[in-house]
């Protein structure tokens, strides 16, 4: 069955320093790897995404990811942490089998300190 | 440009009872798919309506039924409300171009079942 793993429930940084959110992924066929992240009473907003080519994605709020084929890894990551990046962060996979459908992982709690 | 907008933001209802959600899609946008998110959990794939056919269904029973109408808004019926339909409901839209698409999220309704 294809799945999403975020292996961390919570993730806690101090303000300035660098982040990583961790996501594998378990699918047959060529996996394309989302990143949302979702601030409280609110719906998911999309940061980026691997289709193919380069393995370091790019997305919006300086947040970059790398797609790891060889570990099954889409780990998200910031070099310097702002407070207001504390939220809730989803890593999403669309496969073959389950056609243009998403498949989240639980998420990730990411706390950001002053 | 308005992004994809859903009514009502709350809802509360009791057990047996049906409800109807309402998702508009973002502009120039024809796919829309629905999602259920519990209480700590990532969201979960119901259905996805395009060209106002059901084109895809994830694992939810035949109390979930759907609508899409010729403007791609959609609707998003549950019958006979049980208390584990308390939820967050996810409306995405996307351009229906395949599994490479970005789904852009509403905000969401808070269905609570008492």
């Amino acid at each position: 069955a294809q799945s999403v793993a975020q292996p961390e429930d919570q993730v806690n940084v101090a303000e300035g320093n660098p982040l990583t959110v961790k996501c594998t992924y378990s699918v047959s066929g060529n996996p394309y790897l989302f990143w949302y992240v979702q601030y409280p009473n609110r719906g998911l907003q999309f940061l980026l995404k691997y289709i193919t080519g380069d393995n370091l994605v790019k997305g919006s709020y300086g947040f970059e990811a790398e797609f790891n084929k060889s570990q099954t890894s889409f780990h998200l990551k910031k070099p310097s942490a702002l407070v207001s990046d504390s939220a809730l962060y989803f890593c999403a996979v669309s496969v073959n089998q389950a056609g243009t459908a998403l498949i989240f992982g639980k998420g990730t709690t990411l706390s950001v300190s002053s | 440009d308005a992004g994809v907008t859903q009514s009502p933001t709350h809802l509360i209802k009791t057990r047996g009872q049906q409800v109807t959600l309402r998702c508009s899609p973002k502009s120039g946008h024809d796919t829309v798919s629905w999602y259920q998110q519990a209480l700590g959990q990532g969201p979960q794939f119901i259905f996805q309506y395009y060209e106002e056919e059901e084109r895809q269904r994830g694992n939810f029973p035949d109390r979930f039924s759907g609508h899409q109408f010729p403007n791609y808004s959609s609707e998003l019926n549950v019958n006979a409300l049980l208390l584990g339909d308390s939820a967050l409901y996810l409306c995405a839209s996307s351009l229906g171009r395949g599994r490479t698409d970005t789904q852009y999220f509403g905000p969401g309704t808070r269905l609570t079942v008492l």
